[in-house]
């Protein structure tokens, strides 16, 4: 079947360590996604991806980094300059960014979700 | 820049009855596009429903609907015949021109009682 998978889906990390949360896809998406969700919240854009090689910051990149090797592959490493990492952590993609206003949205297929906690 | 407005933290809703969520958007572009996701408890983003900004009807999947009013900037969510699998919260978000992201709402939490 066709989806998006992330893992893990639950990830300790103590203060001033680094890590990486992965997520894969075989959907053939170009576009890929990194969101962070704190509790009331909205989804916030971390990185995004619109094809292999290349990324672009989002709105809260201070303190994470990405890398898109791969098309089907878009890890998000959470360094130790991430002040409050402990939050939910969701991966998209998408067939490409799609024409706004158009018929087809191009719609983000989204991953299970890794809950991140900082002891 | 887009905003997503979403007034309802939460509403409540008897099985089987029709539950409206409200949306109301604000961008400058012409050109843009509206999304309905539902986040159940387990946290997955499920997409339920695309609109377009030119697109001429209301768009429909299902039980779900959207009351698309242009001039009011509103895209209110329509379920019905609500099942208690429809407990949840459910996302508007937009994307608009040549932006590739999409600006999310809050959120709605909906409850669905037996």
């Amino acid at each position: 079947d066709g989806g998006i998978t992330q893992s893990p889906k639950y990830l300790f990390r103590k203060e001033g360590q680094n890590v990486t949360l992965s997520c894969e896809q075989n959907l053939n998406h170009d576009a890929m996604y990194w969101y962070r969700q704190d509790p009331g919240q909205g989804l916030r854009l971390i990185y995004y991806s619109q094809i292999v090689n290349d990324f672009q910051k989002g709105d809260i990149a201070e303190g994470y980094s990405v890398s898109r090797e791969k098309k089907e592959s878009f890890p998000l490493t959470v360094t130790s300059a991430q002040k409050n990492p402990t939050a939910f952590y969701l991966c998209a993609s998408s067939l490409g960014p799609g024409l706004a206003g158009g018929r087809s949205g191009n719609e983000q297929f989204f991953g299970p979700g890794t809950r991140l906690t900082v002891l | 820049a887009q905003k997503i407005t979403q007034t309802q933290p939460g509403m409540f809703v008897q099985e089987k009855e029709a539950v409206t969520l409200d949306c109301t958007y604000d961008t400058s572009d012409p050109s843009y596009g509206l999304f309905w996701y539902k986040q159940p408890s387990s946290g997955e983003m499920i997409f339920l429903i695309y609109q377009g900004s030119y697109d001429q009807q209301n768009a429909t999947e299902g039980r779900y609907s959207l009351n698309f009013q242009k001039a009011r900037k509103s895209a209110n969510l329509v379920i019905s015949a609500s099942q208690l699998g429809d407990s949840a919260m459910y996302f508007c978000a937009i994307r608009a021109g040549n932006n590739r992201k999409l600006i999310w709402g809050l959120g709605t939490s909906l409850a669905v009682n037996p």
